[in-house]
């Protein structure tokens, strides 16, 4: 079965810096998609990045990467030159090749500060 | 980017009513999905359909039903709502694929509160 652990309830970040937000994953599934998705307080849900499993390199979307360790089972997001417009929750996710659906994360709540 | 649509974006109701919750796609999605988040919360898998006519219950389980009786419309249907059914629900769709970089376009959300 998938499962999805976010171990940060909460993170504040100074403007500017970079911050990582970690993800660890569980699947006995060789394939499978990770996905990082962000909500703003208007509670949409906007994705930002996608990872497969047999990527060989890191996803990067802007100032968005992942940092994909598949050995640790870990897929976690960073972001760099934090803007206060990044101040929102984000979720981790996947999806097994032979699942029909996205199992997300307890999400991270991340505060940036000016 | 995403074109799918929720309505009402906002719901205050009585208990005991009997409401349904609109999800519209104009992208052609064959996969569509309902999922409900508590504020601040994971979201939880309580809907999903493969296409017409097809229809299966999430992991969470819930009172409400759907029917998807059009490719782009996916509704969701509460006989007799309570307060325990307050949350946000969120409607999503995605391009079906073989592989697992099945993308989810999502709605708005509707905030739904019961009295």
């Amino acid at each position: 079965a998938q499962k999805i652990t976010q171990t940060q309830p909460g993170m504040f970040v100074q403007e500017k810096e970079a911050v990582t937000l970690d993800c660890t994953y569980d699947t006995s599934d060789p394939s499978y998609g990770l996905f990082w998705y962000k909500q703003p307080s208007s509670g949409e849900m906007i994705f930002l990045i996608y990872q497969g499993s047999y990527d060989q390199q890191n996803a990067t979307e802007g100032r968005y990467s992942l940092n994909f360790q598949k050995a640790r089972k870990s897929a976690n997001l960073v972001i760099s030159a934090s803007q206060l417009g990044d101040s929102a929750m984000y979720f981790c996710a996947m999806r097994d090749r032979g699942a029909q659906k996205l199992v997300f994360g307890q999400g991270t709540r991340l505060t940036i500060n000016p | 980017e995403a074109d799918i649509y929720q309505t009402p974006r906002y719901l205050v109701i009585g208990t005991g009513k009997k409401i349904t919750l609109e999800c519209s796609q104009t992208m052609g999605h064959d996969k569509m999905y309902w999922y409900q988040q508590d504020p601040g919360m994971e979201l939880h898998l309580i809907h999903y359909s493969y296409g017409v006519n097809s229809t299966e219950k999430g992991d969470l389980s819930s009172e409400s039903t759907v029917s998807r009786i059009r490719t782009e419309h996916f509704p969701l249907t509460l006989e007799s709502a309570r307060p325990s059914h307050t949350s946000q629900y969120l409607c999503a769709s995605s391009e079906y694929r073989e592989t697992a970089n099945e993308k989810l376009f999502f709605g708005s959300g509707t905030q739904l509160s019961v009295l």
